[in-house]
């Protein structure tokens, strides 16, 4: 089954601790990128990959990192998680950044930053 | 950056009626236009992509048309039934890309 996975789903952590979510996907998609959702605001893009090796900074980029070492692999790194960070995170695919290709999404992972 | 606005932000409807929503974005450097349906505890869901001016889709009750000339798009559900309830998404893109500025999407619940 075509399929991006997510984990963990639910999260509460401590400010500073590092944690990492994972995202992968199944389907060869080149592009991949991760969300983060809050109420009234949608969805705003954290970073995004056009490829393996290839990652770059989306509109609310401060806090996190990731990395793309393999093509279905896109795991969303948070080095010092703070309250503010508190979110709904959903990680997607598209079979490529050029062309009109819908996104699929993860199943998120809720987030909470005490 | 786009700018993607959505409305309305809610809509409560009973079964059985007919409803739209719009969503409008920047039509300079447009290229493609996303709908996405959002169930509560589930992930979005692609409904339609479309790219040219005059497009129309449709998904069983549900379509949507696009001009891109005025920047706006809109969501039409004929008959709503309860499972339609969900939070629906536009998302535009520009310069041949599918990078997708979101709007902040409307929450339909149909009451039956």
């Amino acid at each position: 089954e075509a399929q991006v996975t997510q984990n963990p789903r639910y999260l509460i952590t401590v400010t500073g601790k590092k944690l990492t979510v994972t995202c992968s996907q199944n389907m060869n998609h080149e592009y991949m990128s991760w969300y983060r959702q809050d109420p009234g605001l949608g969805l705003r893009q954290i970073y995004y990959s056009m490829n393996v090796e290839v990652t770059d900074k989306g509109d609310v980029p401060e806090g996190y990192k990731v990395s793309r070492k393999e093509k279905r692999n896109f795991p969303l790194i948070l080095e010092s998680p703070s309250p503010n960070q508190t979110s709904l995170y959903f990680c997607a695919s598209s079979l490529s950044v050029r062309g009109p290709y819908e996104q699929y999404f993860g199943p998120g992972t809720r987030l909470t930053v005490t | 950056i786009l700018n993607v606005e959505q409305s309305p932000q809610s809509l409560h409807v009973q079964e059985g009626d007919s409803t739209n929503f719009t969503c409008s974005f920047p039509s300079s450097n447009f290229y493609a236009l996303h709908w996405y349906r959002w169930e509560t505890a589930k992930s979005p869901e692609a409904l339609f992509v479309m790219t040219l001016n005059g497009d129309e889709k449709k998904k069983g009750r549900i379509s949507a048309t696009l001009n891109t000339k005025e920047g706006y798009s809109y969501l039409y559900i004929k008959g709503s039934q309860p499972e339609d309830s969900a939070t629906y998404l536009c998302a535009s893109s520009g310069d041949a890309g599918n990078m997708l500025t979101f709007g902040g999407g409307t929450r339909l619940m149909v009451k039956p």
